[in-house]
């Protein structure tokens, strides 16, 4: 059975430290692995994904991603948060169909 | 902008009436989703629609009754709604596939009184 497991439901940092959060996944296929974050009130929308190219992915406002098949990890990080990184953050994978399965969420907190 | 466009953004209804809500992609997508999200709950996947055919239909109660006209809109028509189906609904699109990516709407924020 396909999952994903978000081991942080709340990350706090301060403005300028590093972001990092934890992605697990459980797929039988090699699967497509996604974060996408979602500010209050808004959609969802994607910050980078992994397709078994470069393991090493990088997104958009300066989030980069691991693929670690060994750990089957797909951690978050940032090397310096901005207060406008405050927002939900989901970890999704997609097995070889249309289906997408979600994570619990971890909402990030910045403070000044 | 994501290209796909959810109308209303907000809605408030009563448990009798009956409402629609809409969402409309210019993407050229083949699979539309839509996604309950309530407050302190994971995501929950409703419907898949797939070459406008319903693929999934994952345990929904039949007051919530989707439809697909073609593949650049899904409806959701809503009625006897309860309370605890206030959450944000979101509808999102995707190329079939494996590994492309959804792209998601606005959402609608519903509110049943």
């Amino acid at each position: 059975a396909q999952s994903v497991t978000q081991l942080d439901s709340h990350v706090s940092v301060s403005e300028g430290t590093p972001v990092l959060l934890r992605c697990n996944y459980s797929s039988s296929y090699s699967p497509s692995l996604f974060w996408y974050v979602q500010h209050p009130n808004k959609g969802l929308q994607l910050l980078l994904k992994y397709t078994s190219a470069a393991t090493l992915v990088k997104g958009i406002n300066g989030f980069e991603a691991e693929f670690k098949k060994s750990e089957t990890s797909f951690h978050l990080t940032k090397p310096s948060a901005h207060m406008s990184d405050a927002a939900e953050y989901f970890c999704v994978v997609r097995p070889n169909t249309d289906k997408l399965i979600f994570g619990t969420g971890t909402r990030l907190q910045v403070f000044p | 902008e994501t290209g796909v466009t959810q109308t209303p953004r907000h809605l408030v209804m009563g448990m009798t009436n009956k409402k629609s809500l809409k969402c409309e992609q210019h993407l050229g997508h083949n699979a539309m989703y839509w996604y309950k999200q309530s407050a302190k709950k994971p995501l929950e996947l409703m419907f898949v629609y797939s070459l406008e055919e319903r693929v999934e239909n994952n345990s929904v109660p039949s007051r919530f009754s989707p439809e697909c006209p073609n593949s650049s809109h899904l409806f959701l028509h809503l009625h006897t709604l309860q309370p605890e189906d206030s959450a944000l609904y979101l509808c999102a699109s995707s190329q079939g596939g494996g590994s492309t990516e959804a792209f998601f709407g606005q959402g609608t924020r519903l509110t049943v009184v």
